[in-house]
């Protein structure tokens, strides 16, 4: 079965960077695209990046653009999101979803990050 | 971006109940709308795409309807397991975009 393991997050200062990975198992991953969903405490979702199957296209929401990137290691079955530039509305669970066509059909279990002097 | 409104945010229901959630988007999505559900503490899970079509697995007392910019989810007799909170996305156009969530009380 599909199971989509984060890690990764932790406390970090205002302006620091983290990298959280997301480890991919159950399905043929080369062949689907994969997104990053955050939920900051108390709140609701909010839908990050996606990176296509291939790695060759990647979209952002606009409150991350230019701070957050998101890659993938198709032979390590594994996304990442490379966060940079912390600011204290950044804290959240971050999960990873994988896409199935356009849509998202599993999810993990999400990485809290958490930002903090 | 495209703007997801859900009503009502919050719905007080009773075990054996049918209750409709209704999601508004702010332009045509054709019928581009997801729904998921989430438990507290819980990572989402998936119940529908394409406005009607259920997931895996997903029990077939969870139903989709709508399309352009007015969506339904109706939950037919509902069950202690169905209180949560329900969300409905947008995957028409990046960036996607949810609906700020109906919370499913008893």
């Amino acid at each position: 079965q599909v199971q989509l393991v984060e890690s990764g997050g932790g406390v970090v200062q205002p302006g620091g960077s983290l990298r959280l990975s997301c480890a991919a198992s159950g399905f043929t991953f080369s062949s689907y695209g994969m997104h990053w969903v955050r939920q900051a405490p108390g709140k609701g979702l909010e839908w990050v990046a996606v990176i296509w199957n291939d790695g060759s296209k990647k979209f952002y929401a606009g409150s991350v653009k230019g701070r957050f990137t998101i890659s993938r290691d198709n032979f390590k079955n594994t996304v990442y999101l490379q966060i940079n530039s912390l600011r204290d509305e950044d804290t959240a669970v971050y999960y990873c979803a994988k896409g199935s066509s356009n849509w998202i059909d599993h999810w993990g279990q999400g990485t809290l990050v958490t930002v903090s002097s | 971006d495209i703007q997801m409104t859900q009503s009502p945010p919050s719905l007080s229901a009773s075990v054996g109940d049918r209750v409709i959630i209704t999601c508004r988007a702010s332009q045509d999505i054709k019928n581009y709308l997801a729904w998921f559900q989430q438990k507290p503490g819980k990572a989402p899970q998936s119940l529908i795409y394409a406005a009607f079509s259920l997931q895996t697995g997903v029990p077939s007392k969870f139903s989709g309807s709508g399309s352009g910019t007015e969506f339904t989810l109706t939950i037919s007799s509902l069950q202690p397991e169905d209180f949560a909170t329900y969300y409905c996305q947008q995957y028409d156009t990046y960036p996607y975009t949810f609906g700020q969530g109906t919370r499913l009380e008893i």
